[in-house]
């Protein structure tokens, strides 16, 4: 079974530009999440995304967008990226059973390096 | 609000010596708490879990963690260290009923000495 494959894994961008991720979940996963991961603040939850919806958001400006294809397929997107946007992107997906808990599996990640 | 608070942002441990990763949480409804471990270049991994049940729950590579309400802990444990263990270690917690939200602690660096 195949498992979170997110594209590309490095990537460099100038300040001001936009930029697109992209995550594929593990085939029958229905919803993902995406992570930002910086030394100084850790790993903060960006969004989740649930059958094609935003089911949860964490505390980052609207700068940062995201969305779900019907095939669960996930992109992020950064508008007017900062210096500061420089990070590892993390996407994890999940079944989504209640009963079983949170149980994500994670992606390599996506290295956003902006100069 | 969930929180989660891990002791020691670097910790040191001989080869075959007990690891000991500690982890306190907060929150305002029984969570359920998980550890992974990240290695260098590499995303997260389960390591395991706790959502109901059986306090002590063990995970793979050889930890286990223990679930104490009354100390709102949910330490890792390994009984003999091994060089492969080396990597960072995060603790999250989650609320339950089809929250997906994972808040993480800061993370554990582990060092094994040989």
């Amino acid at each position: 079974k195949a498992g979170v494959t997110q594209t590309p894994r490095y990537l460099i961008k100038t300040r001001g530009q936009q930029v697109t991720l992209s995550c594929s979940p593990i085939s029958g996963h229905r919803s993902v999440s995406w992570y930002q991961q910086t030394p100084g603040q850790g790993l903060q939850f960006l969004f989740e995304y649930f059958s094609e919806t935003q089911r949860n958001k964490g505390n980052f400006p609207g700068r940062f967008s995201g969305r779900q294809f019907s095939n669960s397929r996930s992109e992020m997107n950064v508008s007017t990226l900062e210096l500061g946007d420089s990070a590892l992107y993390l996407c994890a997906s999940s079944l989504a059973v209640a009963e079983r808990g949170t149980e994500a599996f994670f992606g390599q990640g996506t290295r956003l390096t902006v100069v | 609000a969930q929180s989660v608070t891990q002791l020691g942002s670097h910790v040191s441990v001989s080869e075959g010596a007990l690891v000991l990763l500690r982890c306190n949480y907060s929150s305002s409804v029984p969570p359920y708490l998980f550890w992974y471990v990240q290695y260098p270049n590499q995303g997260l991994q389960l390591l395991l879990k706790y959502t109901t049940g059986a306090t002590l729950v063990k995970g793979i590579n050889g930890f286990e963690a223990e679930f104490k309400k009354s100390e709102t802990s949910f330490h890792l444990t390994k009984p003999s260290a091994h060089m492969s263990d080396a990597a960072e270690y995060f603790c999250a917690v989650s609320l339950p009923f089809g929250n997906e939200k994972l808040t993480f602690g800061t993370g554990t660096r582990l060092t094994i000495i040989p």
